[in-house]
């Protein structure tokens, strides 16, 4: 079946740049997604990317799509202590129209 | 911007009770989805529903579930017989191409 992993914990300091990953195993997925849950919130839609693209820039957002290797990347430049929360990434498409999603990563950012 | 609502924002309740949560997809959207995240998880596909039928569900979508878009507005999931490892926050979704998911309920079970 699908399935979608990535590190559970992130730290960084303020102003550098986060980096987190996902790995995936669905090779018809069409779409991939990040969102941002912030504690006892909601899900955050903060991007996301066509399977034929390797590459989509959104501010400080840049997600880069490994296909080959099934694995995608969420860069966040200029870490501020308001992007601290929980990264998920999901595939959605292949044989089923559901969102799948990975474990999430923390991301923990020190002043 | 249209938006997923969902209510109520926390439902406290007691095992074996029933609960029905309820969500306002997007009016022109298509398909609508459930899934749910105990707390501490990852969150997890439960059913979508398109056409006014059940299209998907997972193994965790079992008797005690079911859903039902009664008025062609509200989207519901309706628990029978709420068991302590219901507790979790319930996320309504819905669809035309992308996806638009609501703030979530609550469901704590005592």
């Amino acid at each position: 079946g699908e399935d979608v992993e990535q590190s559970l914990f992130l730290s960084v300091r303020e102003g550098d740049s986060s980096v987190i990953n996902c790995t995936y195993t669905d090779s018809s997925s069409t779409y991939l997604y990040w969102y941002k849950q912030e504690p006892g919130a909601g899900l955050q839609l903060l991007t996301y990317i066509f399977s034929n693209m390797d590459m989509k820039q959104d501010q400080r957002l840049t997600v880069l799509l490994n296909k080959k290797d099934k694995h995608l990347s969420l860069r966040i430049a200029d870490t501020q202590t308001g992007d601290s929360a929980i990264y998920f990434c999901a595939e959605f498409g292949g044989a089923t129209n559901k969102l799948i999603f990975g474990t999430g990563t923390l991301l923990a950012v020190q002043p | 911007e249209p938006e997923v609502t969902q209510t109520p924002s926390h439902q406290v309740t007691q095992m074996g009770q029933e609960v029905i949560l309820r969500c306002v997809p997007i009016s022109n959207h298509l398909y609508f989805y459930w899934y749910r995240q105990i707390l501490g998880q990852k969150v997890e596909f439960l059913v979508s529903f398109y056409n006014n039928e059940i299209s998907e569900k997972s193994e965790i979508f079992d008797d005690q579930f079911s859903v039902e878009r009664p008025d062609g507005s509200n989207f519901t999931l309706k628990i029978r017989s709420t068991k302590l490892e219901d507790s979790a926050m319930y996320f309504c979704a819905s669809r035309m191409g992308g996806y638009t998911f609501g703030s979530g309920t609550r469901l704590t079970v005592v």
